[in-house]
């Protein structure tokens, strides 16, 4: 049972450089999350999708692009990374939404823009 | 406006000893509450959850108790163990919109 994968586990970009962050799981959950992890400021929601081919902004979606083409991948991307995103990014899956359903978290992204 | 806190950013306890980790919300509103556990290099990890027509869920050698009078919410650990190391999330959910609290890191004294 592999549940929820992130990858890559690390990453070093550059200012201006696009990358992507790729998650996939294999619970057939609906819905699907990516969160930052800074210190300081805890979890926040960056998008969000409740199915495929339907995604929503969360509380800090500047910068960021997502897409959802099938139910079992979530990818992430930054058009043009900056300082400010260096962080810890985490992938979330749920059945339901995340204000009445356990959220189920991968391990994490740890990206750094020099 | 909505917040989620803890009472202490760190607690210490010795091994078998139970843990108690507190949360306070400000949300009256809010229906639906989850703790995490979080190691080290790890992504959070569901622990339990429960709904705010309970006080009182068990788990395996966790609690969770809910008083919605004073908006706290509680994670007991029993006999704690070292693998229970880690950093303890609290979670409220309502209009539809969750918010994390910024987490108690649990250490265990051998």
């Amino acid at each position: 049972d592999a549940g929820i994968t992130q990858s890559p586990r690390y990453k070093i970009t550059e200012t201006g450089r696009q990358v992507t962050l790729m998650c996939h799981q294999t619970w057939s959950h609906s819905y699907m999350f990516w969160y930052r992890q800074d210190l300081g400021h805890g979890l926040r929601l960056i998008y969000y999708s409740a199915a495929a081919d339907i995604t929503d902004k969360g509380e800090v979606p500047d910068g960021y692009v997502v897409s959802r083409s099938k139910t079992e991948n979530f990818p992430l991307t930054l058009e043009s990374a900056t300082r400010s995103q260096t962080s810890v990014y985490f992938c979330a899956s749920s059945r339901g939404a995340s204000y009445n359903s356990p959220l189920h978290f991968g391990n994490g992204t740890r990206l750094t823009v020099t | 406006g909505e917040s989620v806190g803890l009472h202490l950013p760190t607690l210490s306890v010795q091994e078998g000893d139970n843990s108690i980790i507190n949360c306070a919300y400000s949300n009256s509103a809010s229906d639906y509450f989850i703790w995490y556990k979080q190691e080290s290099g790890k992504g959070p990890q569901f622990i339990i959850d429960i709904r705010s027509n309970m006080d009182k869920r068990q788990g395996q050698r966790v609690t969770v108790l809910l008083n919605k009078t004073v908006k706290h919410l509680s994670l007991q650990i029993a006999a704690t163990q070292p693998g229970d190391s880690a950093v303890y999330f609290c979670a409220e959910g309502g209009a539809q919109k969750l918010v994390f609290g910024q987490g108690t890191r649990l250490t265990i004294n051998p």
